[in-house]
């Protein structure tokens, strides 16, 4: 089964500065890779999810990730934060019928 | 489309009391699960179901715990009876199976409170 670890539990950025959330899979193939974002109080929201089509995946606000198979790695990163972008970001390995398996969920702090 | 609807939002009770969660699934999925979250264990898969049949109970903490689809359109889980360590948010989720990386679609989540 696809297995997810994220490093780092709390992220701390300034407002305008790189966000990076680290993930890394376990190598079963294929690999069904997902981020998603949850706001408090929310339910969970897809940002986006690797297709095989192409390494880097653009999603939604801005976030993208790059798919390194080589690092068994899918990071999370945004050029540029925003307050809005204070959530809890979960990586999760999925399988072909939506079963997935979580990280542990990596908090995002954005100071002003 | 209104996306996954579940019901109540939020529910405190007392221990021993039994416990029922709703779910509507997005129209025309045919994939659902049921999510627990708490600060300890994080997000953990409780049961899905294909096609209104369970496929995969293996993460119902126990005998209390109870989950049913009885149409396309609704599914429930229930608690009997509650105890204090069952408080934590559950999360309902549909998928439509494309046969590529499906993506899961979240419901708000029922709060629960045991007391």
């Amino acid at each position: 089964a696809q297995s997810v670890t994220q490093l780092g539990s709390h992220v701390s950025v300034s407002e305008g500065a790189l966000v990076l959330l680290r993930c890394n899979y376990s190598s079963s193939v294929p690999p069904y890779l997902f981020w998603y974002v949850q706001y408090p109080n929310q339910g969970l929201q897809l940002l986006l999810k690797y297709t095989s089509a192409a390494t880097l995946v653009k999603g939604i606000n801005g976030f993208e990730a790059e798919f390194k198979k080589s690092e068994t790695s899918f990071h999370l990163t945004k050029p540029s934060a925003h307050m809005s972008d204070a959530a809890e970001y979960f990586c999760a390995g999925g399988t072909s019928y939506g079963k997935l398996t979580f990280g542990q969920g990596t908090i995002l702090t954005v100071h002003p | 489309d209104a996306g996954v609807i579940q019901s109540p939002r939020h529910e405190v009770t007392e221990m021993g009391q039994e416990v029922t969660l709703r779910c509507k699934p997005i129209s025309g999925h045919n994939s659902l699960f049921w999510y627990r979250q708490t600060m300890m264990r994080g997000l953990e898969l409780l049961i899905y179901f294909n096609n209104n049949v369970p496929i995969d109970d293996s993460g119902m903490p126990e005998d209390r715990f109870s989950a049913k689809m009885p149409n396309a359109s609704f599914s429930t889980l229930k608690i009997q009876p509650s105890e204090p360590r069952d408080s934590a948010v559950y999360f309902c989720a549909s998928s439509l199976p494309t046969g590529g990386n499906t993506e899961a679609f979240f419901g708000q989540g029922t709060r629960l409170t045991v007391v």
